[in-house]
């Protein structure tokens, strides 16, 4: 049961190129999530997708896009990558949107941008 | 808004016990605890629901005020295992997302 797989692991660009994290799930959640972790911030929440079909902004979605391809997979792409989009990025899934389910997180992708 | 969590830091020798706290400026409806190791993912200690109980397993306990939306974590007799960095994340509706605090960072030491 490999539960959430997040591609690529380590990743390092140029400013101004574009790039997709993929995330998959395969506990059958209906909920995706991605949040970013930079040192004193904690985790934020960039965009969200509480049912196939839906996505919602988060706290910090500025730069980014994300697709929800079918239930089990949910992309974030940065079109124009900056510095400040450095950071380890952390896709999430669980059951429902109720509180009594608890987040399941991927390893997480590391990107550097130069 | 993301809740806000004290203290940043706790040093700890084996066997103490602490406390960590997390308040919201929102109403919740739920708040949970999650635990991240250096360079891991963060994995899930304990949920609070409105309404609910205080929760525990082991001796790790929480609880949920929700007339002062503040929630407090608490590690008793800690162990070396206890040692990384606990965040709570709070849902202000079911079915909305969670909102992660800032951190805070347990180091257990012999």
């Amino acid at each position: 049961n490999a539960g959430v797989t997040q591609t690529p692991k380590f990743q390092v660009l140029k400013t101004g190129q574009s790039m997709t994290l993929q995330c998959a799930q395969d506990m059958n959640h209906n909920s995706m999530y991605w949040y970013r972790q930079d040192p004193g911030m904690g985790l934020r929440l960039i965009y969200y997708s509480a049912s196939e079909g839906t996505t919602d902004k988060g706290e910090v979605p500025n730069g980014y896009n994300v697709s929800r391809l079918n239930k089990r997979e949910f992309s974030l792409r940065l079109e124009s990558a900056a510095p400040s989009q450095t950071s380890v990025y952390f896709c999430a899934s669980r059951a429902g949107g109720s509180g009594a389910n608890v987040l399941t997180f991927g390893a997480g992708s590391r990107l550097t941008v130069l | 808004q993301q809740p806000v969590q004290s203290p940043q830091a706790v040093i700890l020798r084996e066997g103490e016990d602490a406390v960590i706290n997390c308040s919201s400026s929102k109403a919740l409806y739920s708040v949970h605890w999650y635990r991240q190791k250096h360079g891991e993912a963060p994995v899930f200690l304990m949920i609070l629901l409105k309404g609910g109980e205080q929760k525990g397993h082991d001796k790790i306990s929480a609880s949920f005020n929700e007339k002062k939306q503040q929630s407090s974590l608490y590690l008793t007799a800690s162990q070396l295992s206890y040692s990384g960095t606990y965040f709570c994340g709070t849902e202000a509706q079911a079915g909305t997302a969670l909102i992660f605090g800032k951190g805070t960072t347990l180091s257990v030491s012999s």
